[in-house]
């Protein structure tokens, strides 16, 4: 078990670029998540998958965004003309619920800053 | 609407207890984590409570109240290592979890 891990740890962009971040969850979890985070507040729910599909999109995450997670293993989430608004912690989390409470793993984030 | 309070920040002192309180309203309750997250770094599941009464892990833990909508998180013998914020999260009907925006928790010696 090597965790979850993201990737880029840190990105800088200038406004109106497009951004890409990637996710590779735990191996035999099938659930995974992605999360935006500020400053002082928590976790702030974007999407999820269980494997491939993508089952919940938040209505806060515009058409600028997208998220995709082909063959239900690693995960991309693509920010497509970037604002500064964006500037926040991506989190990528995977858990192995199939209906039961299992708790949520979490990788480092990746931090975005848009200049 | 769903919504969590934590307070934003309390402080301690090393070898002593604290209580963090977590209070919720949410469309239904599937269950209440409580994460613990270094600054800069992701939140690490701490505990999860679905029934109510208190579950102990070492040093730390976790109380719940379904009837009162209430949480809290108890920390004993407290490390300088204690240091971060702690945030609460419900699993509401749909199995969303709804988040707190964390209470940062500062240990002095």
């Amino acid at each position: 078990d090597t965790g979850v891990s993201q990737d880029p740890r840190h990105k800088i962009t200038k406004r109106g670029q497009n951004v890409t971040f990637r996710c590779d969850p735990i191996s035999e979890h099938n659930r995974l998540y992605w999360y935006r985070q500020t400053l002082g507040q928590g976790p702030e729910f974007l999407t999820y998958f269980q494997n491939e599909a993508q089952l919940e999109k938040s209505r806060l995450l515009s058409d600028r965004f997208s998220a995709e997670r082909p063959k239900g293993s690693f995960s991309t989430l693509e920010i497509q003309r970037t604002e500064q608004g964006d500037s926040a912690m991506y989190l990528c989390a995977s858990s192995s619920g199939t209906g039961d409470i299992s708790p949520l793993h979490f990788g480092n984030g990746t931090r975005l800053t848009v200049t | 609407g769903q919504n969590i309070d934590q307070p934003t920040e309390m402080t301690a002192t090393e070898g002593a207890i604290v209580q963090i309180n977590c209070t919720y309203q949410t469309s239904g309750f599937n269950g209440l984590f409580w994460y613990q997250q270094h600054a800069g770094e992701a939140p690490t599941f701490l505990s999860y409570n679905v029934l109510d009464g208190l579950e102990e892990k070492g040093r730390f833990s976790s109380f719940l109240s379904r009837s009162k909508g209430y949480s809290y998180l108890l920390l004993k013998e407290l490390q300088m290592k204690d240091s971060a914020s702690y945030l609460c999260a419900v699993t509401d009907s749909n199995y969303q979890l709804i988040w707190g925006a964390g209470t940062k928790l500062i240990i002095k010696p």
